[in-house]
């Protein structure tokens, strides 16, 4: 089946660590996104990526980085420099909509961060 | 700058009555709009999206939603509610343009009474 991989499910990082959460997509989609949910605030958008060896900051981007080598993978590393970094945190990919903008977002289960 | 917003944090209905979701954009021109739902501790699931067209959209799980243009709102509705439709409900509202960028509402939790 067709889909999108979140791992781990939990997650638990030290003060000063670095972390990286995995996003792998088997649906051949170019554009894959980062969000952030935290309660009472939605998502917020932490990068995304377009098409492979290209990304883009999001609204929150301070403290976390990506990369995007190959199209099915895009993880997402939360570096020591993010403050309050324990939140619940959302992959999705995009169908495409060539040239006309938003499109259809399929999400991962999400990985839930907690610093301890 | 494009914004959504949702008014009901949250709301508790009895099963077998309607439910009425509440969904405002701002948007200069005719977005794209969605409602997603989320179960606790998972990712979000499409319910209905509206690109263009007939402004009322059906979608899974028996919702539908009304685009209404002069209104600014697209609220999901659904005639009948049923115990496994709790849960946290979220519009978005994207551009049309080059990008897939979505901006998310804070959400509505639905809770159902027995």
């Amino acid at each position: 089946d067709g889909g999108i991989t979140q791992s781990p499910k939990y997650l638990f990082r030290k003060e000063g660590q670095n972390v990286t959460l995995s996003c792998e997509q088997n649906l051949n989609h170019d554009a894959m996104y980062w969000y952030r949910q935290d309660p009472g605030q939605g998502l917020r958008l932490i990068y995304y990526s377009q098409i492979v060896n290209d990304f883009q900051k999001g609204d929150i981007a301070e403290g976390y980085s990506v990369s995007r080598e190959k199209k099915e993978s895009f993880p997402l590393t939360v570096t020591s420099a993010q403050k309050n970094p324990t939140a619940f945190y959302l992959c999705a990919s995009f169908s495409p909509n060539p040239g006309q903008g938003a499109s259809e977002a399929f999400f991962g289960q999400g990985t839930r961060l907690t610093v301890v | 700058a494009q914004s959504v917003t949702q008014p009901d944090i949250h709301i508790t209905v009895s099963e077998g009555a309607s439910l009425e979701l509440r969904c405002n954009y701002s948007y200069g021109a005719t977005p794209y709009l969605f409602w997603y739902v989320q179960s606790p501790g998972q990712g979000l699931q499409l319910l209905l999206k509206y690109f263009s067209g007939d402004t009322l959209v059906q979608g899974i799980k028996g919702f539908e939603a009304e685009f209404k243009r002069s209104q600014s709102s697209f609220n999901l509705r659904k005639p009948s509610v049923h115990w496994s439709d709790a849960a946290e409900y979220f519009c978005a509202v994207g551009a049309r343009g080059a990008t897939n960028k979505l901006i998310f509402g804070t959400g509505t939790l639905l809770a159902v009474q027995p």
